[in-house]
Order: C-alpha cells, then structure tokens, then sequence
C-alpha cells in the first residue's frame, strides 16, 4: 500500500505566482488534513478534508488560500498571489476513520517545501 | 489550552550512549501522544503513540516513552543511540474526537561519532 504521495516535492514561486500543491491520500483514506511548517518551527494545522466538503479550515489564511479535495483526484492547496512568508514546508496527511475513532492515526507525506523568491 | 512543550531545541549525544528527548504538554482531557522522526528532507515517520494503554510505549527503531500523568510528560528514550538516529524529532498531542494534531517546536538530535 502506497504511502501518502504529494507533488511536487520541491516547488519554486516568484512573488505574485500562484502555487498548487497536490496530495494524495493512502489508499481507503477519505480523510486528509494539511499542515503548514515554517523555519523552525513544528507543524501547524490549516485544514481538514473529506470528499468534496472543508470540514475545518480554521487554521488556513484568511486570504489567498484555498484547498479542495475533489470527488476524483487528488486533494490540492492553492495559494495565490505567493508572498516571501509563504515559503514552508507543506504536508499533507491521512487517516482512514472520522477522527475520534480509534483507529484515526494519520498518515504523513514527504512533504512539499515552496520557496518564494 | 492544549499544548505541547519540547524542552531542548537541540541534543547532542556520543554513539552508544542513551537517548532522552523531553515532552510535556497540558490538557484537561485525556491525551493521545505520538513522537515523529522527520529526517532532512523527509516526511514525518511515527515513532510511537500512546492512546490511554500501558503507560510504557514501545516504539520501532528501539525508542520507548513513558506517559507520567502527574508529570505531564511523555519523554522518548533510546538505551543506545545510533548514527543514523540523528534528525529532528517531534512530540504531538491530540484528544479523543478531535483531529487537530498540536505539534511541539521539534528536538534536533545530533549523534557523535
């Protein structure tokens, strides 16, 4: 069973670019979750995700962010109009179960890191 | 609030020697604990969890925490350290029902030849 896949890995942006970055969730996962890490720092939460519905978003910037996770295809986190504090690292995660249950361990990508020139 | 403390930013230990990485966190529920190992440009990698079972968790790699609820820790350990054990490692937090993993600031181990 594959892991949790995100692309690209390593992404560079000039200011005012936009960046999509993708994942996708293990197999029989319907859960995904991003987080964001600056230098630094440990891992924040921004959003959580099921199939076609933003569960919580209460962790995204309030401008220039976006995810969706569509009914086919992988799950993607926009951000548009890229600022030089935008540059982290990016990681995506997984779980099988709604949270709460006891088997909703999540699952981590490798992990996209944007630079913003 | 919940939150989660890494008390060293950075340890440092000879090959050979034990390992101990300090965790405490605060909560007015019961906690789930994980500690995950990030190598450099790597993804993150569950070391162990704790879910309210035995209060010893034992993880791969040789790594084990303790949960101590009346010290709010769940510090990781290692009786011999390893080359290959140097990365960054990080101690999470969560609740039952809940989703949102709190991450600590993160240990960076540096093992010595």
């Amino acid at each position: 069973n594959a892991g949790v896949m995100q692309n690209p890995r390593h992404l560079v942006r000039r200011r005012g670019q936009e960046a999509r970055l993708r994942c996708s969730p293990m197999k029989g996962h319907s859960h995904v979750y991003w987080y964001r890490q600056l230098p630094e720092e440990g891992l924040k939460f921004m959003v959580y995700l099921q199939k076609e519905n933003i569960i919580d978003e209460s962790g995204m910037p309030k401008e220039r962010f976006s995810a969706e996770f569509p009914k086919e295809g992988p799950s993607i986190l926009r951000i548009q109009q890229v600022v030089r504090g935008d540059s982290a690292a990016y990681f995506c995660a997984s779980s099988p179960q709604r949270p709460g249950h006891s088997t909703d361990e999540q699952y981590f990508g490798p992990g996209t890191r944007l630079t913003v020139t | 609030a919940q939150s989660v403390t890494q008390l060293d930013s950075h340890v440092s230990v000879s090959e050979g020697t034990p390992v101990l990485l300090r965790c405490n966190y605060s909560s007015s529920y019961s906690p789930s604990l994980f500690w995950y190992v990030q190598h450099p440009n790597k993804g993150l990698q569950l070391l162990l969890k704790y879910t309210s079972a035995a209060t010893l968790v034992k993880g791969i790699n040789g790594f084990e925490a303790e949960f101590k609820k009346s010290e709010t820790s769940f510090h990781l350990t290692k009786p011999s350290a390893h080359m290959s054990d140097a990365a960054e490692y990080f101690c999470v937090v969560t609740f039952s029902g809940t989703y949102k993993y709190i991450f600590g600031t993160g240990t960076r181990l540096k093992v010595l030849a």
